[in-house]
């Protein structure tokens, strides 16, 4: 069955990056692009950006470019987000999904990392 | 980008009874629309997709409509499993975005 399994919580430095993992299983990665979502604290869902394993291809929400940065490792079928010059702000959960070439809903859901930036 | 308008904000409903969440698009997305129901402590899970096709294992209860810029999910007879939060997704447009949610209780 389809799966993105997501690294775990994370405590970070404020100004510091962090670097958290989506890997799938259970389908073709290449078939998929994997999109990022940030859920802040209580409330409700933004979507940061997406990357096409395949080619590397990606999309960003204008509010997160320069702030997120997408990968893959096809050998691995893992995604992978990095997040920069954080801030209280960046403090959420971060889900990892995948859509469809096609289909632009997400039908699967990794179960989010945990970002805390504190000193 | 293309703001999603939900509402209610929270409804608090009865078991077996038969509930309504509307989403308002700013624009026309032509059906390009997905709901999500996340429950405490959990990533969310899709619903029901281009507006009206029920996802995968869904129960035949949930049900969306809608088009243009009006679009609602309906819940019909209340189950204790359904309280949770539920979302609306646009997809027809960058960048996604999704609508504040509405977060579902049993009276």
């Amino acid at each position: 069955q389809v799966k993105l399994l997501q690294s775990g919580a994370a405590l970070v430095k404020p100004g510091a990056s962090v670097k958290m993992s989506c890997k799938a299983s259970g389908y073709t990665f290449t078939d998929y692009w994997v999109s990022w979502v940030k859920q802040s604290h209580g409330k409700s869902l933004e979507w940061i950006g997406e990357i096409y394993p395949n080619s590397g291809a990606t999309n960003f929400n204008e509010k997160f470019k320069g702030k997120a940065t997408l990968t893959v490792d096809k050998s691995t079928s893992t995604a992978y987000m990095e997040l920069s010059r954080l801030t209280s702000e960046d403090s959420a959960i971060y889900y990892c999904t995948r859509r469809g070439d096609n289909n632009y809903y997400f039908d699967y859901w990794g179960q989010g990392v945990m970002v805390t930036v504190s000193s | 980008d293309i703001q999603m308008t939900q509402s209610p904000a929270s409804l608090s409903a009865s078991l077996g009874e038969t509930v309504t969440i509307e989403c308002r698009a700013s624009e026309d997305i032509y059906n390009g629309l997905a709901w999500y129901q996340q429950k405490p402590g959990k990533s969310p899970q899709l619903l029901i997709y281009n507006a009206n096709s029920l996802h995968t294992g869904v129960p035949s209860r949930f049900s969306g409509s809608g088009s243009g810029t009006q679009y609602s999910l309906k819940i019909n007879s209340l189950q204790s499993e359904d309280v949770a939060s539920y979302f609306c997704q646009q997809y027809y447009d960058y960048p996604y975005t999704f609508g504040a949610g509405t977060k579902l209780e049993l009276k």
